[in-house]
């Protein structure tokens, strides 16, 4: 069954500007990844984040996680065309749970930069 | 370039052929994952590896057979596939199991088309 949810569905931007993605998960977790997948290719993974962290940086991104509301954002901060892509929130399950091997994506959204 | 190798890129197959796609890494990891995306959609897990055991079949048709001949090597055998197989197979790895707490790392991808 899918956890996350991806909002917006699509974004399109211009280069240097900043662009949000938000995910939204139903059940807890103990750890939430975002992706990146550029056309006809594989998956790239961004940055992990683990359930007693609130925020994490790489380079020109940063990710938050409220786990009070099941949500995450992907911030990309002065874009640039060669970002566009499509990004996936993943999350897995909660150690209360059983834990998971599984990763479940949620829907993606896809990000247009344009020059 | 991805450090998870697949191939074929490309598999065109009718109904009743026998095709394998293989999958290599060779950065010692220990957990391997097939998933399959059809276009404009998530991955889904079909199965994953651990220690060269399959740990997790996602109730994926027989149709489908997977198998781990050593820790680098995974291969998904094909065999009287229907349309709705048509979509593209990824394969991805990860240190060890438990895919949530370590970033996976993906293939490119084999686009397989049903005729």
């Amino acid at each position: 069954s899918q956890q996350g949810e991806e909002d917006p569905q699509a974004l399109s931007i211009q280069e240097g500007e900043n662009a949000t993605m938000n995910c939204s998960y139903k059940t807890s977790i103990n750890n939430l990844q975002w992706y990146r997948q550029n056309s006809g290719r594989g998956l790239v993974h961004l940055i992990l984040i683990r359930s007693n962290e609130r925020e994490k940086h790489s380079g020109r991104l940063r990710v938050t996680l409220d786990t009070s509301k099941k949500s995450s954002s992907l911030l990309i901060t002065a874009s640039r065309a060669a970002d566009t892509a499509s990004y996936f929130c993943a999350t897995d399950g909660s150690a209360t749970q059983g834990g998971s091997e599984k990763l479940v994506f949620g829907k993606g959204t896809k990000l247009t930069v344009n020059p | 370039d991805t450090e998870v190798t697949q191939t074929p890129k490309h598999l065109v197959m009718g109904m009743t052929n026998k095709k394998s796609l293989k999958c290599e890494q060779h950065m010692g990891h220990r957990a391997m994952y097939w998933y399959k995306q059809k276009a404009k959609k998530p991955p889904e897990l079909m199965f994953v590896y651990s220690y060269e055991k399959l740990s997790i079949n996602e109730s994926v048709p027989s149709r489908f057979s997977p198998e781990c001949p050593n820790s680098s090597l995974l291969n998904l055998h094909l065999h009287a596939l229907q349309p709705e197989d048509s979509a593209l197979y990824l394969c991805a790895s990860s240190l060890q199991s438990w895919g949530g707490r370590q970033p996976q790392h993906f293939g490119d991808g084999t686009r397989l088309s049903i005729l």
